[in-house]
């Protein structure tokens, strides 16, 4: 079945640093991917919609400064958070459309800032 | 706006028994429901899809409804074992491949 991977599984760094997380669909292309956020004991959350080859797409209340998206190519999209603060430490999944009308999921990346 | 709700209580079951999770949402008319299954750690995964004008959807143990005039989803899991505890979300929303807004969750336990 079709595989979406996530890179890196798991990243602890500092305060005021930025971190990228690198979503890959493996045996398909996606046009189109979302990224998620899940803080402990809670639902997913949409952060955005990543576009090949066009801007992403915010929900209300992420801020796009702060959560960089770049979708490279038809097979990968990339989230940056930038100048990352502890309140940015939470589990960050991401998704993509595929065969069989239903989203397949990387199996997330789990993000502590100190 | 939309409101996706399913029972935020964890469900203890015994092994053997059926699992019935309810999904409610408000404010919406969706044309497909999606069910996933989280386990700690890790990434949803896909377990059923049902469209606005299919009654139900069987996979295996698994079996879903969908009623439009209640707005509600009802998840079945028959038979249940210690391997189906997990957290099941559910996810209405207007087009397949959408963007999904999720219920929060109801953990399921199994117990030997």
């Amino acid at each position: 079945g079709a595989v979406v991977s996530q890179h890196p599984s798991r990243v602890i760094c500092k305060s005021g640093t930025s971190v990228k997380i690198e979503c890959r669909s493996l045996d398909f292309q996606a046009t189109t991917m979302f990224w998620y956020r899940q803080f402990p004991k809670q639902s997913l959350m949409l952060m955005a919609t990543s576009n090949e080859g066009s801007k992403a797409t915010y929900e209300q209340g992420v801020e796009k400064d702060k959560f960089l998206i770049n979708h490279a190519s038809l097979t990968l999209s990339t989230l940056t958070v930038t100048s990352a603060h502890p309140e940015d430490s939470s589990f960050y999944i991401c998704s993509a459309p595929g065969p069989g009308e239903t989203q397949y999921f990387g199996p997330g990346t789990r993000l502590l800032v100190l | 706006s939309q409101k996706i709700e399913q029972n935020s209580e964890a469900l203890n079951i015994q092994e053997g028994k059926t699992a019935t999770l309810t999904c409610n949402y408000t404010n919406y008319s969706p044309a497909y429901l999606q069910w996933y299954r989280q386990d700690p750690g890790r990434g949803p995964v896909f377990l059923l899809l049902i469209r606005e004008n299919e009654k139900e959807k069987r996979k295996e143990r698994l079996k879903v409804t969908f009623d439009t005039t209640l707005k509600q989803s009802l998840f079945h899991i028959t038979a249940s074992q210690p391997a189906d505890s997990a957290t099941y979300l559910c996810a209405p929303s207007k087009a397949a491949g959408n963007k999904l807004t999720f219920g929060g969750g109801t953990r399921v336990l199994v117990k030997p």
